[in-house]
């Protein structure tokens, strides 16, 4: 069925680094892939999407890219700072339902000053 | 922004027991979600409701399972009885044109059944 992987469970850095979570994507059609971010004590809230493969997703600085070729929609940010500090989770919306999302496992990034 | 209110963030029920988790969603919003999160697990879609009706729902969403928002006041999600497995982190969600990638999340509540 239709899923969403995201391997690294926990990323650690310092301030300025370069922030790298890999998320792959498994399914039949072109969803529309998402990232949410989940702040300590608060519910998921929308980062970035894209609907379209080959498209790349920008807000607050973070940048993901929906690479149909790889089943990739990978999130970067060049530069993090300490409230950066959060849960990510890439989703995508369900194909066959159209109204559920699918998410992954989630990744715990934790920035240091 | 706009909020989802989910009090209490914690309740400890016993086996078999009912309980009714309370969504307070957006006030304008039309389509109202329940998605569960077992400990270290993702997060899975339960149901969405609309229109006073049940649109879809998972395989999760058990037949001890109900949602209703009666008057248009809180969203609910009713577990009677009540499992060991039940055990997890319950999210609601609003949104007001139905989009799933519209949804506004509450901060779940933390249901812990012994």
């Amino acid at each position: 069925g239709d899923s969403v992987t995201q391997k690294q469970g926990q990323v650690t850095l310092s301030e300025d680094d370069f922030l790298f979570i890999n998320c792959t994507y498994s399914t039949t059609t072109y969803p529309t892939l998402l990232w949410y971010v989940q702040y300590l004590g608060q519910g998921p809230q929308l980062l970035l999407k894209v609907t379209t493969a080959n498209n790349k997703g920008i807000s607050r600085g973070f940048e993901a890219t929906y690479d149909k070729g790889t089943t990739s929609f990978h999130l970067q940010k060049a530069s993090v700072q300490e409230s950066d500090s959060a849960v990510y989770f890439c989703a995508l919306v369900d194909p066959q339902g159209g109204r559920a999302l699918i998410f992954g496992t989630g990744t715990t990034v934790s920035v240091s000053p | 922004g706009p909020k989802v209110l989910q009090i209490p963030s914690h309740q400890i029920i016993d086996m078999g027991q009912m309980v009714t988790l309370n969504c307070d969603p957006v006030s304008n919003h039309l389509y109202f979600y329940w998605y569960k999160q077992i400990l270290g697990q993702q997060m899975e879609f339960l149901v969405n409701f609309y229109n006073g009706k049940v649109m879809e729902k998972s395989k999760l969403f058990k037949d001890q399972f109900s949602v209703e928002r009666p008057d248009g006041s809180y969203f609910t999600l009713k577990i009677q009885p009540t499992a060991l497995e039940d055990s997890a982190v319950y999210f609601c969600a609003s949104s007001l044109f139905g989009g799933a990638e519209t949804l506004y999340f509450g901060s779940g509540t933390r249901l812990t059944v012994l």
